[in-house]
């Protein structure tokens, strides 16, 4: 069975801190990693798509880094904002056309 | 910008009831998503349908469950007889490509069986 993990499971912050969470996920028959940021009665929405090991990738005070080898992503946002309140969800693909395995979700709560 | 759209946003229904979930989805996507997120769980992956055909489908996706693209735009699933354990969010997802491309959600049904 693959299993995706997340950590923490919530976090709360002050508006300006910068903040980071992890997505483990099965090393073997790694295809893609995908993080999503989902708010509440909305959409998820795609950050990033990952795909090689030593990958990093910037969208704004956004950036994650991937390391298939052990099977680990880490998502950074810099200088946290109320606007980053959400859910962050990451998943993993095995294949081409399949399936996104969902972790559990970080919930961010930033307060100003 | 283009997305995907889902109705409606909310249906509550009987136990034992059919149900269908409507989608559009993005107009120049070929692949197609069902996933589902109940209460306090993971969002799961229920089926996928690429060429007018289902090309993979979870344990969950039952022989009470179904998915239709009836009309080259709308992406349906359909649940013939619900149970209380069917209710969770549904998702509708879509994708231009296989491959390394994100996939686009739409906002999702939340589904109360009672």
């Amino acid at each position: 069975i693959l299993n995706v993990e997340q950590s923490p499971q919530s976090l709360h912050v002050q508006e300006g801190d910068s903040t980071n969470f992890t997505c483990s996920f099965p090393s073997s028959n790694f295809y893609a990693l995908h993080w999503y940021r989902w708010e509440t009665a909305k959409s998820p929405e795609a950050l990033f798509v990952m795909t090689l090991n030593g990958d990093e990738k910037k969208k704004g005070r956004i950036s994650a880094t991937l390391n298939t080898k052990e099977g680990y992503s880490y998502l950074y946002i810099k200088g946290s904002q109320p606007e980053d309140s959400a859910t962050y969800l990451c998943a993993f693909k095995v294949n081409q056309g399949g399936k996104l395995i969902f972790g559990q979700g970080t919930e961010l709560s930033v307060k100003p | 910008e283009p997305e995907v759209t889902q109705t409606p946003s909310h249906q509550v229904t009987q136990m034992g009831q059919e149900v269908i979930l409507r989608c559009v989805p993005i107009s120049n996507h070929l692949y197609f998503y069902w996933y589902r997120q109940i209460l306090g769980q993971k969002v799961e992956f229920l089926v996928s349908f690429y060429n007018n055909e289902i090309s993979e489908k979870s344990e969950i996706f039952d022989d009470q469950f179904s998915v239709e693209r009836p009309d080259g735009s709308n992406f349906t699933l359909k649940i013939r007889s619900t149970k209380l354990e069917d209710s969770a969010m549904y998702f509708c997802a879509s994708t231009h490509l296989a491959g390394n491309t994100e996939a686009f959600f739409g906002q999702g049904t939340r589904l109360t069986v009672v």
